[in-house]
């Protein structure tokens, strides 16, 4: 399977812990995307990823959130101390060419308690 | 700035033909996309239309492209089951960030 992977599928932590998500992109895809997906909303996007350069950031990416590319390959989507209100769908998405295709992963799904 | 809106329902029985609209605001959107998400998992590229074009017609699917309203519509037709899902209509627009803003999604569902 050469599509877009997350890891973990779903998580639960108790408000106040530390969560990392993992998106691995399709292979060559210099852009790397991640997004919330709220229930009943669209994606909103959170920031992106040119190769190993964080580009753009949303102010929806409070000082909690932390992205990094490390290679230019895989990233990570770190939340620290945690909040009921960051339960959500969280989206990975890669691209090939601006503007173009940009295709999803299955996400990971986080439930703050 | 960019607003993307959807109608929140759409019921359609099976074998008929689906039209899901979409309006945007950003007039330098430049590639217009529609997506599909089935319960609990990501979310599926259908087809997109680049803005100068009026019309892209992939097997099933018809994108229509009115770019002087900023109206985007996707027809399927002879609707199925496996058609049951939520359609995202999505808009790129370099200006305004280079990242897709979504629309709120359809929900459609097929009856038998």
């Amino acid at each position: 399977d050469t599509g877009v992977s997350q890891d973990p599928r779903h998580k639960i932590t108790k408000r106040g812990q530390n969560v990392t998500f993992r998106c691995d992109p399709i292979s060559e895809h210099n852009r790397l995307y991640w997004y919330r997906q709220t229930l009943g909303q669209g994606p909103e996007f959170l920031t992106y990823f040119q190769n190993e350069a964080q580009l753009e950031k949303s102010r929806l990416l409070s000082d909690r959130f932390s992205a990094e590319r490390p290679k230019g390959s895989f990233s990570t989507l770190e939340i620290q101390r945690t909040e009921q209100g960051d339960s959500a769908m969280y989206l990975c998405a890669s691209q090939a060419v601006v503007p173009g295709e940009q295709y999803f992963g299955p996400g990971t799904r986080l439930t703050v308690t | 700035g960019e607003d993307v809106e959807q109608s929140l329902f759409l019921s359609v029985r099976e074998g008929d033909s689906s039209v899901i609209n979409c309006t945007y605001t950003d007039s330098s959107s430049t590639y217009l996309y529609w997506y599909k998400q089935e319960p609990g998992a990501g979310l599926q590229l259908l087809t997109y239309i680049f803005s100068n074009m009026d019309m892209k017609q992939d097997q099933r699917l018809t994108v229509l492209l009115n770019k002087k309203d900023k109206h985007l519509s996707l027809r399927i037709a002879d609707t199925q089951t496996g058609d049951s899902a939520i359609y995202f209509c999505a808009e790129w627009s370099g200006a305004a960030g280079n990242k897709l803003t979504f629309g709120g999604g359809t929900r459609v569902l097929v009856k038998p």
